[in-house]
């Protein structure tokens, strides 16, 4: 199983909000940065939020994050059916095997 | 915009080595502090980051892989190489190449991906 935990899946309505979370551990998100990708079937996966809460250029701001301790959050509001796609988080884990790890992503649904 | 694309065999016998190229397009393969990633992505264990390889050469692997692994840079394709030896069934993925603003490890993140390449591991 993943080292970051994400729950399998969250759902709202258009024009709502959806908070996912990802909770890791000292070695991962206690001391490193936190990035989200978001991936929709058959397309490649585009980074979202990196350095815990920044967003690349072209990225809408109805996408934010946050990290606190060893768990982090994506928030999504103005949810729109073009969002429907999974959200993975990622951090390098600093551990004694040091290596890049995910969480099993989280399905987004729009209702 | 960098764009990235996967190639190589989407059929792989037990034992034999995979070989997968990434085509960089875009952008130089030589960007300074830029490092180009694998990734691997199955059902039953989702995302695993497989390393990174620098233009230099210089590499870090996954410590569950490295055993198997080679990476490689042509810069004068602009592409990198990910080769996979003595693969099993196991091995059978979505294989996505990306790139890396960084190789600060505690900043590390992807900022961009290939469409990603489903491989089979099959006699």
């Amino acid at each position: 199983q993943s080292v970051l935990t994400q729950p399998p899946s969250v759902s709202a309505a258009p024009g709502q909000k959806v908070t996912i979370s990802c909770s890791g551990s000292s070695s991962n998100i206690g001391n490193n940065y936190v990035s989200w990708y978001q991936h929709l079937s058959g397309t490649a996966p585009k980074v979202l939020i990196f350095d815990n809460d920044r967003r690349p250029s072209g990225i809408p701001d109805r996408f934010s994050a946050s990290k606190s301790g060893t768990s982090a959050t994506l928030v999504i509001t103005g949810l729109q059916t073009g969002d429907e796609a999974d959200y993975f988080c990622g951090a390098w884990d600093s551990g004694l095997s040091a290596v890049y790890v995910f969480g099993a992503g989280t399905k987004v649904t729009v209702l | 915009q960098v764009q990235l694309q996967e190639s190589g065999p989407r059929l792989v016998k037990p034992s034999e080595t995979l070989s997968l190229t990434c085509t960089v397009s875009g952008g130089s393969i030589s960007r300074g502090a830029y490092s180009w990633t694998w990734i691997r992505q199955t059902p039953e264990k989702g995302l695993e980051w497989i390393g990174y390889i620098h233009y230099s050469g210089s590499s870090y692997y996954n410590p569950s892989l490295r055993s198997r692994v080679t990476m490689s840079v042509d810069t004068s394709k602009n592409q990198f190489s990910l080769k996979l030896t003595s693969v099993t069934a196991a091995d059978t993925a979505v294989y996505y190449c990306a790139s890396a603003p960084t190789m600060t490890t505690n900043y590390y993140y992807m900022d961009v991906w290939g469409k990603g390449t489903t491989v089979t591991v099959s006699s």
